[in-house]
């Protein structure tokens, strides 16, 4: 079957830096994608990655690893307004998109 | 601006009846989706279209339909509804080829079948 696991839960505090981890698999791999979806709002687009490395966007940094179906994104200087929950989700072989369950990230002062 | 707005945003109905959820967009987007999420469940897909007059089915169609008559609508039809579709929904389109696109999605509609 398909898979993507992503930890439920993580705590960090304000002003830290936070990984969030992703690992799949699937049949094929086109692509993976992170949301950020804040409580009783719509997911919202993050980042693209396709091709192995690191893709930076202000705080926001996400990683691939085709090889090793892993993914992370990286949150800087943490915010308040950065407690929301990730998700997770990757375009398979035949082009179905795949989501994780998603990790809810907990900002503390 | 453009945007995709979802209708009513809060449903609450009975076991049996017929219920419409629409969803409009004004990205002129041809790909449009509709997705259910559950605590504890990734979203998972329920009906799709790649552009006017095309539908298809996701992992969990199974009581649902979908039409699309032109560019900017896909009403969701729950036929009969069930307790197990208590659920929030989320429309959203993209652009670009099937599912490589980013996705725009509505503010999502609360459905809660008594």
């Amino acid at each position: 079957g398909q898979n993507i696991d992503q930890p439920t839960e993580m705590t960090a505090t304000e002003g830290a830096i936070v990984q969030i981890n992703c690992t799949y698999q699937t049949s094929g791999f086109n692509g993976l994608f992170w949301y950020q979806q804040h409580a009783g709002e719509a997911p919202t687009f993050l980042s693209y990655n396709v091709l192995d490395g690191l893709e930076e966007k202000g705080r926001f940094s996400s990683f691939l690893s085709r090889s090793k179906g892993y993914s992370y994104l990286l949150l800087k200087e943490l915010q308040m307004k950065d407690s929301a929950s990730y998700l997770c989700a990757v375009i398979t072989g035949n082009y179905q998109l795949i989501w994780g369950a998603g990790t809810k990230l907990i900002i503390k002062p | 601006d453009a945007e995709i707005t979802q209708s009513p945003r809060h449903k609450i109905t009975e076991t049996g009846r017929q219920v419409t959820l629409a969803c409009h967009q004004t990205w002129n987007h041809n790909n449009m989706f509709w997705y259910r999420q559950d605590l504890g469940h990734g979203l998972r897909l329920i009906h799709y279209s790649y552009g006017v007059q095309d539908t298809n089915k996701g992992e969990v169609s199974d009581g649902y339909s979908v039409s699309r008559s032109n560019t900017e609508d896909l009403p969701l039809t729950l036929e009969s509804a069930a307790s197990s579709q208590t659920s929030v929904y989320f429309c959203a389109s993209s652009d670009g080829g099937q599912h490589t696109g980013e996705l725009f999605f509505g503010e999502g509609s609360r459905l809660t079948v008594l």
